[in-house]
């Protein structure tokens, strides 16, 4: 079975400063996407950027930026210039390129960010 | 917009109700889940259907069963509720096709609390 790890429980970082969330998986398949969702507190969960792959270029969303290493198996999401507003738990997520096939989740990272 | 709702966000029920919790989604998607969401073990996969009427078991079904009669309605139904069944339980959509641009969109989540 797929598994997704994230190794940061909890993680802060001041406004205005980066941070970096880790994310690790596993799968003998070539023909994937990986995800990070955001869910704020007491709010839905949202996604923030996708990676395909078969895609070599790391996927970029504004301020989000993805580290892809695929024979590492990595999959760390770099957040720039912290906003108050991205203080939530973050989602690793693996999902194979196929149809009838759900996400696999990591156990997440609560992140704080600091005034 | 994409909207998956669910009939309740929060819930207090008493050990050995039957529970109903409703999600409906008006995408016109093909995929629908059941997730449960616990501190420290992130997101579950309790059970999802790609088809009315069909169903799959994820990775934690006992104690739950699903109904899906209608395409935009999926339903969580535990039997006989019991105290460690309180949890945040989290509805999901999806196209049946994976394709780069697509992902699950999630409801507000339905907290239950089993007394």
């Amino acid at each position: 079975a797929q598994t997704v790890t994230q190794s940061q429980p909890e993680m802060s970082v001041q406004e205005a400063e980066t941070v970096t969330l880790s994310c690790t998986y596993d799968t003998s398949e070539n023909n994937y996407y990986l995800f990070w969702y955001k869910q704020p507190p007491s709010r839905q969960m949202i996604l923030v950027i996708r990676q395909e792959a078969y895609k070599q270029q790391n996927a970029t969303e504004n301020r989000f930026s993805v580290n892809f290493q695929k024979a590492a198996k990595s999959f760390s999401l770099k957040i720039s210039d912290s906003q108050l507003g991205d203080t939530a738990m973050y989602f690793c997520a693996f999902m194979f390129r196929r149809g009838n096939t759900p996400l696999v989740f990591g156990k997440g990272t609560r992140l704080s960010v600091i005034a | 917009d994409v909207k998956v709702t669910q009939s309740s966000r929060y819930l207090v029920k008493r050990t050995g109700e039957k529970v109903f919790l409703e999600c409906v989604q008006d995408m016109d998607h093909e995929n629908m889940f059941w997730y449960r969401q616990d501190p420290g073990l992130g997101l579950r996969l309790i059970y999802f259907s790609y088809d009315v009427k069909m169903k799959e078991k994820g990775d934690i079904p006992e104690g739950y069963s699903v109904s899906r009669e209608k395409k935009e309605r999926f339903s969580l139904i535990l039997e006989s509720a019991s105290t460690n069944q309180t949890s945040m339980y989290l509805c999901a959509s999806s196209w049946l096709v994976t394709s780069a641009k697509e992902t699950q969109y999630f409801g507000p989540g339905t907290r239950l609390l089993v007394l």
